[in-house]
């Protein structure tokens, strides 16, 4: 079945490492979409990619870092800058003009 | 900029009862309109969307909403709600091309016995 794969589901992290979480779709949608998710805040884009090789900032991109170097993934790297790191992440993929397909979600703690 | 509100952050329902979520957006042009679903530690399930045409769309899961242009709103309705609805409801608006949606900050919902 066609879909999308997060990994992993939790994730621990001290304070001052990276982190990188995966992403791959097999939809062979071009578009693909990171967010992350706090109570009471509803979902923030991080980071889009419209293409291969190609990606653009969303509105809370500071203390994050993506690659689209294949189609099928995208996958997201939490860095030490990221002061807060703390929340659940959702990866997306669309096709233009058509809605988005969610993965199940990351969720990632800092100790 | 495009914004979405929901001004429920709880709802509940009695079970059989019916059911309407708000959701009002900002946005320059005709909007592209969503509904998505979110059981507790899981990802985003669309339920319904509105690009043009008919005003009331159709969803599944016995959903429906109705894009009003004049009270920039798209409501989620749905006649009976039963006990496997709980969960948080998220409205979204997008345009063409790629959907950079932006989202409400969702409503959850309880359904009581």
């Amino acid at each position: 079945d066609g879909g999308i794969t997060q990994s992993p589901k939790y994730l621990f992290r001290k304070e001052g490492q990276n982190v990188t979480l995966s992403c791959e779709q097999n939809l062979n949608h071009d578009a693909m979409y990171w967010y992350r998710q706090d109570p009471g805040q509803g979902l923030r884009l991080i980071y889009y990619s419209q293409i291969v090789n190609d990606f653009q900032k969303g509105d809370i991109a500071e203390g994050y870092s993506v690659s689209r170097e294949k189609k099928e993934s995208f996958p997201l790297t939490v860095t030490s800058a990221q002061k807060n790191p703390t929340a659940f992440y959702l990866c997306a993929s669309s096709i233009a003009d058509g809605e988005l397909f969610f993965g199940e979600g990351s969720r990632l703690t800092v100790l | 900029a495009q914004s979405v509100t929901q001004p429920d952050i709880h709802i509940t329902v009695s079970e059989g009862a019916s059911l309407e979520l708000r959701c009002n957006y900002s946005y320059g042009a005709t909007p592209y309109l969503f509904w998505y679903v979110q059981s507790p530690g899981q990802g985003l399930q669309l339920l319904l969307k509105y690009f043009s045409g008919d005003t009331l769309v159709q969803g599944i899961k016995g959903f429906e909403a109705e894009f009003k242009r004049s009270q920039s709103s798209f409501n989620l309705r749905k006649p009976s709600v039963h006990w496997s609805d709980a969960a948080e409801y998220f409205c979204a608006v997008g345009n063409t091309g790629f959907q950079k949606l932006v989202f409400g900050t969702g409503t959850r919902l309880l359904v009581s016995p």
